[in-house]
């Protein structure tokens, strides 16, 4: 029972433009999300988050939205750069962290 | 400052051996959480112990167990593998209530032939 879902797994952007990648929720009562990036050979890393009070929370070229009547979230990158070529993973909590459900991630390719 | 430390890097098993993961959290972190991610999947909670008690645990089979120790280093022991608990297992610490999420490990890297 997947309780995160991220519907693309792949995404490819020219450097400089826009990434948006997207994360979908089933449980209305998760209080936190999370970004993380992921390279090869190394564990996730964390990005961003963003209470469930919000709607958008911004972090240098990174953005993440909160559209709770949807249970939808996305992650913004601007402008894209081909270091942010990485596997993003969302994740969802209740407000105790006691566990994190991740998405299955979408692999991001910025082309220089 | 050493982030979270997991050994081995990579493990080849047997099927219906016994294996021993062990991690080491961020210094002054308390609680450690282990997750298995298999290929083209995310990371899937298994453990989350905190001052060496469970507080969490997902919908894994008895063959996984694990503990904390004193030092707040952990181990995740997994009996009687099977091909499918060929994955990453990831091992993150925190603080309570952090809001930045975990600080993951890079993972020991399983194989079960």
């Amino acid at each position: 029972d997947q309780q995160v879902k991220q519907n693309s797994p792949s995404l490819s952007v020219q450097e400089g433009r826009i990434s948006i990648l997207n994360c979908d929720y089933t449980n209305s009562m998760f209080d936190y999300f999370l970004w993380y990036k992921k390279y090869p050979a190394e564990g996730p890393t964390f990005l961003i988050s963003i209470s469930s009070i919000k709607d958008k929370n911004e972090d240098g070229r990174f953005t993440v939205f909160l559209n709770k009547s949807a249970k939808h979230l996305s992650l913004h990158i601007v402008p894209s750069q081909p270091g942010d070529s990485a596997v993003y993973f969302c994740a969802a909590s209740y407000s105790n962290f006691n566990k994190f459900y991740f998405g299955s991630g979408t692999k991001l390719n910025v082309k220089p | 400052d050493a982030g979270v430390t997991q050994s081995p890097t990579h493990l080849i098993k047997t099927r219906g051996q016994h294996v021993t993961l062990r991690c080491s959290p961020i210094s002054g972190h308390k609680s450690v959480s282990w997750y298995q991610q298999v290929l083209g999947q995310g990371p899937q909670f298994i453990f989350q112990y905190y001052e060496k008690e469970e507080r969490g645990r997902g919908n894994f089979p008895d063959r996984f167990s694990a503990r904390q120790f004193p030092n707040y280093s952990s181990e995740l022991n997994v009996n009687a593998l099977l091909l499918g608990d060929s994955a990453l297992y990831l091992c993150a610490s925190s603080s309570p209530g952090q809001g930045q999420g975990y600080t993951f490990g890079s993972g020991t890297r399983l194989t079960v032939v």
